[in-house]
């Protein structure tokens, strides 16, 4: 069975580029989470995904924006990148918006 | 709002000694609770939960009370090894619109066991 997965591993973007990334769910969970891991710091709640429609939104500027797929797979997109975007990116899938969370192993987003 | 504090870091402690990291939480209601670890260069793992007052969560040594009172969700261990030194982060599940739930985490305690 397989679990969260994520990709890519690693990104190096440029200042005003556009990224996305990309999160598979654990089988039989449909709903997707992202979060936003800086460095030294705890993850911070991007936004929610169930039912291929945004459930919640965290404390984040419209730059960020996602979508999920048919098949529950989700994806995150961040336009004109900043430095400070720079972080782990990590996906965390649920059966049901409140079930328990099980994360993937996060995508490393380097903003040169 | 809803927040969580945990004690800062870095812990390094010599295997076998008794661990206490102290998480402290701001809610409104009663919100569940979780301790989740971090190894180096992977995502998070649930290391235990507890869903409501003085449930206790324990897992692989780790345990943790859900405490009330004092809005306190301490994780100890009896006897640490090396093969613990990760990064451990308290956490609360908040509800918000349309059923979703978002979890909200402290800043985490990177924890070195020396042997």
């Amino acid at each position: 069975d397989a679990g969260v997965t994520q990709s890519p591993t690693h990104l190096i973007k440029t200042r005003g580029q556009q990224v996305t990334l990309r999160c598979s769910p654990k089988s039989g969970h449909d709903t997707v989470s992202w979060y936003q891991q800086a460095l030294g710091q705890g993850p911070q709640f991007i936004f929610q995904y169930y039912e291929e429609e945004e459930r919640q939104r965290g404390n984040f500027p419209d730059r960020f924006s996602g979508h999920q797929f048919p098949n529950y797979s989700s994806e995150l997109n961040v336009n004109a990148l900043l430095l400070g975007d720079s972080a782990l990116y990590l996906c965390a899938s649920s059966f049901v918006a409140g079930g328990q969370q099980f994360f993937g192993p996060g995508t490393r987003l380097t903003v040169l | 709002g809803n927040s969580v504090t945990q004690m800062e870091g870095p812990v390094t402690l010599s295997e076998e000694a008794f661990l206490t990291i102290n998480c402290t939480y701001t809610a409104t209601g009663y919100p569940s609770l979780f301790w989740y670890v971090q190894y180096p260069g992977e995502g998070l793992q649930l290391l235990l939960k507890a869903t409501k007052a003085d449930d206790k969560g324990s897992n692989k040594g780790f345990e943790a009370t859900y405490r009330k009172e004092t809005t306190s969700f301490h994780l100890e261990k009896g006897s640490v090894q090396v093969s613990d030194s990760a990064v451990y982060f308290c956490a609360l599940l908040k509800g918000g619109s349309q059923g979703a739930q978002k979890l909200v985490f402290g800043q985490g305690t990177r924890l070195t066991i020396n042997p």
